[in-house]
C-alpha cells in the first residue's frame, strides 16, 4: 500500500518532443506527490512537486497532471531538449509523516537531437 | 552557500565489515534523512534525525544506525555488511522534520560490499 508504481523504466524521445512519465499509488494518505530528476553521479534534485487538491501545475516546459479518482499522477516535459537526458523519478509523502517520500523505481529519459 | 555534502564519495569494503558515512547538511537545515538507493532502483528511506534523535526509520534491519551531532551534521553506520548493501547511499536534509517541499539531496556515498 505504501508503494508508488512508474512507467515506463525507459523512454526516448526526439528533441522537440513531448515526454510523459506515469506513476500510480494506493495509499489515499499521500499528501504531496513531487518529482525528482537525476543526472549520473548526482543527488535527486527537485524538478516540480503538486498537492492532492490540485489537478495540474505547471512550471516552465514540466507539467504535472493529477487524477485523484485514478490515484495516478503524471509528469510531461515539453520541448524536450538532450539536457533533459536524465532518470526522473516521482515520489509520495504521507500526510503527517515528517518527510519521509516513498520513490517510483525511477524512468531513464534519453532525448535524442 | 554549500548544499549537503557527503564523504566518502565511493569506498569499498568486504563483507562483514562495518562502514561510517557523513553527511553535512545544507546551511538552515536542521533535519537529515538517509536514503538508500540500489543501482536501477529509486531512494529507499532509512531513517530522519532531528535534534540529535531517530525521528523515523524505514524498514531496515538494526545493522543500520545512525547519529546525528549538535551541529547537525549526520554520520550514517553499517555493521556486519552484506553483498546486498551495495548502494548508492544519501543525505538529504531539510530546514524541519516536516520540510518535504524544501528536501536536499547530497550526491551520496556510492558503497561497493565484496
Amino acid at each position: 500500500q505504501q508503494q508508488v508504481k512508474q512507467s515506463p523504466q525507459s523512454l526516448i524521445v526526439q528533441k522537440g518532443g513531448i515526454s510523459i512519465i506515469n506513476c500510480a499509488y494506493e495509499n489515499t494518505a499521500f499528501d504531496y506527490f513531487p518529482w525528482y530528476q537525476q543526472f549520473p553521479g548526482k543527488g535527486p534534485a527537485l524538478l516540480i512537486a503538486i498537492r492532492p487538491d490540485v489537478s495540474e501545475k505547471k512550471e516552465g516546459r514540466f507539467t504535472i497532471s493529477f487524477n485523484k479518482s485514478a490515484k495516478q499522477f503524471s509528469l510531461h516535459i515539453m520541448d524536450s531538449q538532450p539536457g533533459d537526458s536524465a532518470t526522473y523519478f516521482c515520489a509520495a509523502k504521507i500526510s503527517g509523516g515528517y518527510n519521509k517520500l516513498i520513490f517510483g523505481a525511477g524512468t531513464r529519459l534519453a532525448v535524442h537531437p | 552557500d554549500a548544499g549537503v555534502t557527503q564523504s566518502p564519495t565511493h569506498l569499498i569494503k568486504t563483507r562483514g565489515q562495518q562502514v561510517t558515512l557523513r553527511c553535512s547538511p545544507k546551511s538552515g537545515h536542521d533535519t537529515v534523512s538517509w536514503y538508500q538507493q540500489a543501482l536501477g532502483q529509486g531512494p529507499q528511506f532509512i531513517f530522519q534525525y532531528y535534534e540529535e534523535e531517530e525521528r523515523q526509520r524505514g524498514n531496515f534491519p538494526d545493522r543500520f544506525s545512525g547519529h546525528q551531532y549538535p551541529n547537525y551534521s549526520s554520520e550514517l553506520n553499517v555493521n556486519a555488511l552484506l553483498l546486498g548493501d551495495s548502494a548508492l547511499y544519501l543525505c538529504a536534509s531539510s530546514p524541519d522534520p516536516s520540510g518535504a517541499n524544501v528536501l536536499t539531496f547530497g550526491a551520496g556515498s556510492r558503497l561497493t560490499v565484496l
